[in-house]
């Protein structure tokens, strides 16, 4: 089952900050974040294995609440860089290494 | 060091037609997948591959074949293309780290498909 992205677009000026939900109904080992620049494929951003870690790429960080099988991708500062369209992978533990991609949020990051 | 490569980049098909997506990875890694990707539906896991040999169904495998002879190599086979398969494919493939915790996938710049 795909879990729930909100918002589904946002729209931000360089420096603004924005948070990005990623909800599941399912308990989750572990939560992946994905950028995807258009027409281009989806590049790995990082990963969040249960334990409530928070995690960073440049001014990027994510968030685990295994607890509430929720994740949040905060972006920090935005940089005209960080437009895309952001999804978030999650695996269950039925150890078999798949993934379940929400349906995605699009960033756009204007000057 | 190419990654993942997937042939070819675009294709046109009628309805009937057959056609098979070729993906090939040099990491030397297990796992491989195939995904499909609508406006708005993110990416949808279609078949994946877990080791030479193995193959499993993901969330829409309906009207797709794959087959991984090689650990190398994943191929996608649509035996009657439907206009309803009109979309972009991606291949990604991913590694075990020794902990057994799955790591990131590593995605083919995917192959564009319409089905008229």
């Amino acid at each position: 089952q795909q879990p729930v992205q909100s918002p589904q677009a946002v729209i931000l000026r360089e420096g603004e900050d924005a948070v990005i939900n990623c909800s599941s109904s399912k308990a989750l080992y572990s939560v992946h974040w994905y950028r995807q620049k258009h027409g281009e494929a989806p590049v790995f951003l990082m990963i969040l294995l249960k334990g409530g870690e928070q995690k960073g790429h440049d001014k990027i960080s994510a968030s685990f609440n295994e607890k509430k099988q929720q994740s949040s991708l905060y972006l920090t500062a935005s940089q005209l860089s960080y437009s895309g369209t952001y999804f978030c992978g999650t695996e269950g533990f039925s150890n078999d290494y798949k993934l379940s991609f929400g349906a995605g949020t699009t960033v756009t990051v204007r000057a | 060091n190419a990654g993942v490569t997937q042939t070819p980049k675009f294709r046109v098909l009628k309805t009937g037609q057959s056609m098979t997506l070729l993906c090939a990875q040099d990491m030397n890694h297990e796992y491989m997948y195939w995904y499909r990707q609508d406006p708005g539906m993110g990416l949808r896991l279609i078949h994946y591959s877990v080791g030479e040999g193995t193959t499993a169904k993901g969330e829409v495998p309906d009207g797709y074949n794959v087959s991984r002879l090689k650990k190398q190599n994943f191929l996608l086979g649509l035996e009657s293309a439907a206009p309803s398969q009109t979309s972009v494919y991606f291949c990604a493939s991913s590694y075990l780290v020794g902990t057994g915790i799955s790591y990131e996938q590593y995605f083919g710049p995917g192959t564009r498909l319409t089905v008229t």
